[in-house]
């Protein structure tokens, strides 16, 4: 069964304290994003990678960091720097992001809540 | 930096066809129009996308005027469990395949 699994679904952390999102894929994909949803507004891009070892900043960088050791890995780190980091917060891959007509897929999202 | 314009809100009855617009009077020559919905507290889904052809798949159909400067997302007979907010996207390439949502049209579908 293929697709994009992020977990967990519902996360609390304390402020102050960084915290990992999960994001894995079985679609073989080489292209990955993370995207932040607050509430009523559209998606904001964070991070993505193009290729294993490989990402570049999105629209909203400040106070996150990533890493792509592995192809069907991408996981989020919401540091302690984030000034607002309650928020939803979801994946997605693509084929390829070279290339005109490609299709992101996204996965069930995780809402991170910062008591 | 949407590209797109669509209404915040629209209603249709169940079973009726939903026509959903989009306006993207900028849009160029080589990017294309795609459709997503996300239904409350899930990831979006893609729906189908076009460049200038009119489209249609087991979801719903894509009509794209000839200037390509508007589309109409059409769900042919719409459910309850239709309801949702639909994005309309130009996809704007070399910058790392980014798709810029907006904050779409939020469809409600009444019994």
């Amino acid at each position: 069964d293929g697709g994009i699994t992020q977990s967990p679904k519902y996360l609390f952390r304390k402020e102050g304290q960084n915290v990992t999102l999960s994001c894995e894929q079985n679609l073989n994909h080489d292209a990955m994003y993370w995207y932040r949803q607050d509430p009523g507004q559209g998606l904001r891009l964070i991070y993505y990678s193009q290729i294993v070892n490989d990402f570049q900043k999105g629209d909203i960088a400040e106070g996150y960091s990533v890493s792509r050791e592995k192809k069907e890995s991408f996981p989020l780190t919401v540091t302690s720097a984030q000034k607002n980091p309650t928020a939803f917060y979801l994946c997605a891959s693509s084929t390829s992001s070279g290339i005109k007509v490609d299709t992101q897929y996204f996965g069930p999202g995780t809402r991170l809540t910062v008591l | 930096d949407a590209k797109t314009t669509q209404p915040p809100s629209m209603d249709c009855a169940e079973g009726r066809a939903a026509n959903l617009p989009c306006n993207h009077s900028t849009i160029s020559g080589n990017e294309y129009v795609y459709w997503y919905r996300q239904i409350h507290s899930q990831g979006p889904q893609y729906i189908i996308h076009g460049l200038k052809n009119n489209e249609t798949n087991e979801m719903a159909s894509l009509i794209i005027t000839e200037d390509r400067k508007s589309s109409t997302l059409i769900l042919p007979h719409a459910t309850l469990r239709d309801t949702a907010v639909y994005y309309c996207i130009v996809r704007v390439v070399n910058t790392g395949n980014q798709f810029y949502f907006g904050t779409g049209t939020s469809l409600t579908v009444i019994p």
